[in-house]
């Protein structure tokens, strides 16, 4: 079975602080990892992915994500926040060699950005 | 523009009647999905479909119904034997060279409302 969590509801940050939402997974073998971010009463738009190669990777709108096999984790980070990053962040999952299994959600993190 | 269309934005449904999201798709991907948003619960799935005349059903199916007779079209009935029916439905859609850039390309949403 294919789980995500995101362990935390609500992270708050500083502008201009550097930023990081965890995501740890489950799967079995190697995974798709995804971030989408939604923003109210829109649908969730791609952030980033992780399929195979360098663990860092680089995404939309100066965020990046770090794949962390031994420690089954995805977390989203940003150098410096901005008040427009607030929003809701999803990371998702599915198995590498699952067929046409459906993306697993975890239960977003919403994050706030104080100016 | 490519892209997928959920209409309406809002619906509101009376108690014991039948309603219809409608998910309209352009990007000529194979497979569609509907996932339920509810606070604090992130994205349940609900129903997909990876071929015209095919559906799998998800996690939450139970007083849903769908058909794929069009592959640009998946459109979502509610029942009236979903008693809990008020939440934000999000419809997406996959390529078939699995991930594609995005991994899943998300509608805007409908937000259904019971009265």
């Amino acid at each position: 079975a294919q789980s995500v969590a995101q362990p935390e509801d609500q992270v708050n940050v500083a502008e201009g602080n550097p930023l990081t939402v965890k995501c740890t997974y489950s799967v079995s073998g190697n995974p798709y990892l995804f971030w989408y971010v939604q923003y109210p009463n829109r649908g969730l738009q791609f952030l980033l992915k992780y399929i195979t190669g360098d663990n860092l990777v680089k995404g939309s709108y100066g965020f990046e994500a770090e794949f962390n096999k031994s420690q089954t984790s995805f977390h989203l980070k940003k150098p410096s926040a901005l008040v427009s990053d607030s929003a809701l962040y999803f990371c998702a999952v599915r198995a590498l060699n699952s067929g046409n299994t459906p993306l697993v959600f975890g239960k977003g993190t919403r994050l706030s950005v104080i100016a | 523009d490519g892209g997928i269309t959920q209409s309406p934005k809002y619906l509101f449904r009376k108690e014991g009647q039948n309603v219809t999201l409608s998910c309209e798709q352009n990007l000529n991907h194979d497979a569609m999905y509907w996932y339920r948003q509810d606070p604090g619960q992130g994205l349940r799935l609900i129903y997909y479909s990876q071929i015209v005349n095919d559906f799998q059903k998800g996690d939450i199916a139970e007083g849903y119904s769908v058909s794929r007779e069009k592959k640009e079209s998946f459109p979502l009935t509610v029942t009236s034997a979903q008693k809990n029916p008020t939440a934000f439905y999000l419809c997406a859609s996959t390529p078939h060279t699995w991930p594609g850039d995005y991994g899943y390309t998300f509608g805007s949403g409908t937000r259904l409302t019971v009265v």
